[in-house]
């Protein structure tokens, strides 16, 4: 049982170039969630999704894109990163909503330059 | 902007000190959660609050929610360096929105 596994766990990156995070689960989890830490700014809400088919945007969702096709999977998108993108980007998921426990993956630390 | 509000941002304290963080949120929520991430770790789920006055406690943390559903706090009573890490309270009203956490650090 893997949990949350991301990757990858660091990239570096050329201004405007695009990439993709991945991010997937093996808990049948509903609900799956980005997130970005930056020092002294907590972890902030990027995306998330409540099932298969459905998304939508967290607190800090511009420059990013997500889709969910499958329970599993949550991939995020940059289309054109920026160095504002450097930061660490955690993935999560839970059973639901409601106040149920949050499942971390281990993080991509991600460098734009 | 940051709806959830958590001080202090650091803390330094001697081995078998206590320790407090506390966090406040602009609004009420419907629950909290309290996490804690080890340096160059990600966050792991200690636990979560839900009623009004709510207290839990797990061995050495004592855990609180506020009567108004506003505020929180986790207490830690005789520190040890095992403790070390940064922890984070997260707030519910309609999406999760985590604190920007008090980095601990324990002095042997």
């Amino acid at each position: 049982n893997a949990g949350v596994t991301q990757t990858p766990k660091f990239q570096v990156l050329k201004t405007g170039q695009s990439m993709t995070l991945q991010c997937a689960q093996d808990m049948n989890h509903e609900y799956m969630s980005w997130y970005r830490q930056d020092p002294g700014m907590g972890l902030r809400l990027i995306h998330y999704s409540v099932g298969a088919g459905i998304t939508d945007q967290g607190e800090v969702p511009n420059g990013y894109n997500v889709s969910r096709s499958t329970t599993e999977d949550f991939p995020l998108r940059l289309l054109s990163a920026a160095p504002s993108q450097t930061s660490v980007y955690f993935c999560a998921s839970s059973i639901g909503t409601g106040g149920t426990e949050a499942f971390f993956g281990q993080g991509t630390r991600l460098t734009v330059v | 902007g940051q709806q959830v509000m958590q001080i202090p941002q650091y803390q330094h304290v001697q081995e078998g000190e206590d320790f407090t963080t506390y966090c406040n949120s602009s609004t009420t929520l419907s629950n909290i959660q309290w996490y804690k991430q080890r340096p160059g770790g990600h966050p792991v789920f200690l636990i979560q609050l839900v009623k009004s006055g709510e207290v839990k406690k797990q061995k050495r943390l004592t855990f609180q929610f506020g009567e108004a559903k506003k505020n929180s706090s986790l207490h830690i009573t005789a520190t040890q360096t095992t403790d070390v890490g940064t922890y984070f309270c997260a707030g519910e009203y309609r999406q999760f929105y985590f604190g920007t956490g008090t980095s601990l650090t324990v002095i042997p």
